[in-house]
């Protein structure tokens, strides 16, 4: 099955700064990646997604890319602000198949 | 539109004991997902219905049994509990179309400790 890595699993930041969570994944067959929110004792939330036909997508201050070829996709968050402060999931799947998770990477943006 | 509901959302039992974790969804999904939660392992997935009628294991279903009620509910049972399925497990949905897999939406999640 697919298999997805995700770096780093911690990332302290000063607030104004960028955050950078790298993921990997296994099965070139994967063509659809979300990264969801979740902060504490509460349930992961959508925040961006991509497909396998885009390369790069933006929201506001959220942005993914994917390298289909090296199979790696990235989160990259400008002018971080405390609030943006939890963990992060990235996560794999193929069309009419289930999910594949990342282990998490826990944001913390220093005011 | 409540979304997902996942009802308890807490429980704790002692070990040998069963129970069920209900879970229902008012989106008209197709599939639905139970995943278990612990500290650095992020989401595993233990059971998934692609569609109503059908069932399939994840990753770490040993312990555990599912029953996809109908299209809206999807319950997980653990027949005799032990103390290292004290776990947050979380029920989501999602569809899945012919223009791909759509994002997974989460219920509140269920915290379950076994003494």
């Amino acid at each position: 099955g697919e298999n997805v890595e995700q770096h780093p699993s911690t990332l302290s930041v000063q607030e104004g700064d960028s955050a950078v969570i790298k993921c990997t994944y296994s099965d070139s067959a994967s063509n659809y990646f979300p990264w969801y929110k979740q902060e504490l004792g509460k349930r992961p939330q959508l925040i961006i997604d991509i497909r396998s036909n885009v390369g790069e997508k933006k929201d506001q201050r959220i942005a993914v890319t994917l390298n289909k070829t090296a199979k790696h996709f990235s989160l990259h968050i400008t002018e971080t602000q405390p609030e943006d402060s939890a963990v992060y999931f990235c996560a794999a799947s193929i069309i009419g198949n289930q999910f594949y998770f990342g282990t998490g990477t826990s944001l913390t943006v220093i005011p | 539109n409540a979304g997902v509901t996942q009802t308890p959302k807490f429980q704790v039992l002692k070990t040998g004991q069963s129970m069920t974790l209900q879970c229902a969804q008012d989106m008209n999904h197709n599939s639905m997902y139970w995943y278990r939660q612990d500290p650095g392992m992020g989401l595993r997935l233990i059971y998934y219905s692609a569609s109503e009628g059908t069932t399939d294991k994840g990753e770490v279903p040993n312990g555990y049994n599912v029953s996809r009620l109908n299209k809206r509910e999807f319950s997980l049972r653990l027949e005799s509990a032990a103390p290292s399925q004290t776990s947050v497990y979380f029920c989501a949905s999602s569809e899945a179309s012919r223009r791909g897999n759509q994002p997974q939406h989460f219920g509140d999640g269920t915290r379950l400790s076994i003494l």
